[in-house]
């Protein structure tokens, strides 16, 4: 199986700040990668597919960049409503897996 | 309005089954791969099982290879989840998700979830 790592486990930051989180792969998996958020007691939503690409309705304030084993998650500038888990998610191959996830607080 | 829908979770002892359903609407159900995906209380995401549009693919995560079956009913716009010989494991808010490809396969719409809790 494909093993996601992602750092850090969370993070404290504030509004305005640039972010990144950070997500390796234990094996190549070409941009077959996906960012979620997640807000507490919610449903996972898709912001980031194919390692760069911005989901519709997403704000451009999130980015990905990446390929292969290593891949970054960036929030330009952090708004309250992005204090959130994120989780990273390869579908090279199933078993598909997800990293741990992130949790951004104030 | 793209939506899907869960239901069928609830309260099942150890060694019990239960079945989950998703009904979708506002899409093209039979053109879609569509999947599951739990969490376990104060955990992180877990896929479950994905089925492609004619059922002739299905995938499953290892720990419930043999006692889960995902299923669909295109005519119906449904998918489905049969769990058996549940464990305590197994507790965790389950997810319909469809799967969508555009470079590469990624979900991109969620259900709001349904609990299973696997207890005595």
């Amino acid at each position: 199986d494909i093993q996601m790592t992602q750092s850090p486990s969370s993070l404290s930051a504030s509004v305005g700040d640039r972010i990144t989180i950070t997500c390796r792969a234990s094996q190549s998996i070409s941009m077959y990668l996906n960012w979620y958020q997640q807000k507490l007691g919610r449903a996972p939503k898709l912001l980031i597919y194919a390692a760069s690409s911005l989901h519709a309705g997403v704000p451009s304030r999130f980015s990905g960049s990446g390929s292969g084993t290593d891949f970054i998650l960036t929030i330009s500038s952090l708004q309250p409503e992005d204090f959130a888990t994120y989780y990273c998610h390869q579908s090279l191959r199933a078993p598909w897996t997800f990293g741990q996830g992130t949790k951004v607080e104030i | 309005e793209v939506q899907l829908v869960e239901s069928g979770g609830g309260l099942v002892r150890p060694g019990g089954s239960l079945r989950l359903s998703c009904a979708a609407s506002g899409f093209t159900f039979s053109n879609y791969w569509m999947g599951w995906v739990r969490q376990g209380p104060g955990k992180g995401l877990e896929w479950v099982a994905n089925i492609k549009p004619d059922e002739t693919e299905k995938y499953y995560v290892e720990s419930v290879r043999g006692r889960f079956t995902i299923s669909r009913d295109n005519a119906k716009d449904s998918l489905s989840l049969e769990m058996n010989s549940l464990r305590s494991e197994d507790t965790a808010v389950y997810y319909c998700a469809r799967v969508a490809w555009r470079s590469g396969y990624h979900m991109d719409v969620w259900g709001k979830g349904t609990t299973v809790t696997v207890s005595s």
